[in-house]
């Protein structure tokens, strides 16, 4: 299966500031989702990222506040944008392959 | 929308107890079933999947799952639990062909007491 690096794997952030989640593939894959794990809760799906073309969200996630980049099909980042502690999370980036789907680490994040 | 439900928010047993989780979605047409466990402090691992034919799956770690169609569940179970099994696990479902996004349930948190 398909191996994911996830950066960074945690970090404390200022509210009002923007973190870049980057999520590396060592094969190339089609599609890449974006997922939220709020403490003590189950993922949730915030977007799915295909290559060459625009990220697709789910209902409660929006662009301006999740912005996605989908530059290859080996790559692709998740920003936070304008924290606040709600987004206080892990984030999690996933893949789809022959296997199945894999998940990276993840990225704990706490907004301060 | 689809919908994916785990009954048993927390268990908690006896090594050597046997364990069934339960999971139920709301999908009608084909879908992919999946198991994943996540070890305290660690990430989310494939226990056990369905895509098609034998309904009856086994996956890693002496876990297995049964598919039953008319009941839109697929449980997982293992006969003997260890203490290394106490864990969050999550169902999770993808409708039509695989590769779509995956639904969570709320998952399960197991507790296994030496």
């Amino acid at each position: 299966s398909a191996v994911i690096s996830q950066k960074p794997s945690r970090d404390i952030c200022q509210r009002g500031t923007s973190l870049t989640i980057q999520c590396q593939v060592d094969s190339q894959v089609t599609m890449m989702f974006w997922y939220r794990q709020q403490p003590g809760q189950s993922l949730t799906l915030i977007a799915t990222a295909n290559q060459g073309s625009e990220a697709t969200y789910e209902s409660g996630f929006v662009i301006d506040k999740f912005p996605i980049s989908r530059p290859n099909l080996t790559f692709s980042t998740l920003t936070v944008s304008n924290m606040s502690p709600e987004d206080s999370s892990i984030y999690l980036c996933s893949v789809w392959d022959s296997y199945g789907y894999t998940f990276g680490s993840g990225t704990r994040l706490t907004v301060v | 929308a689809q919908s994916v439900s785990q009954h048993n928010h927390h268990v908690i047993l006896s090594e050597a107890a046997s364990l069934e989780l339960g999971c139920n979605y709301s999908y009608g047409g084909t879908v992919n079933l999946f198991w994943y466990v996540q070890y305290p402090g660690q990430h989310l691992q494939l226990l056990l999947k369905y895509f098609s034919g034998d309904p009856l799956v086994k996956g890693i770690k002496g876990f297995e799952a049964e598919f039953i169609k008319s009941k839109f569940s697929f449980n997982l179970r293992k006969p003997s639990v260890q203490w290394s099994d106490t864990a969050e696990y999550f169902c999770a479902v993808t409708p039509g062909a695989a590769g779509n996004k995956l639904t969570f349930g709320g998952g399960t948190r197991v507790l296994v007491k030496p």
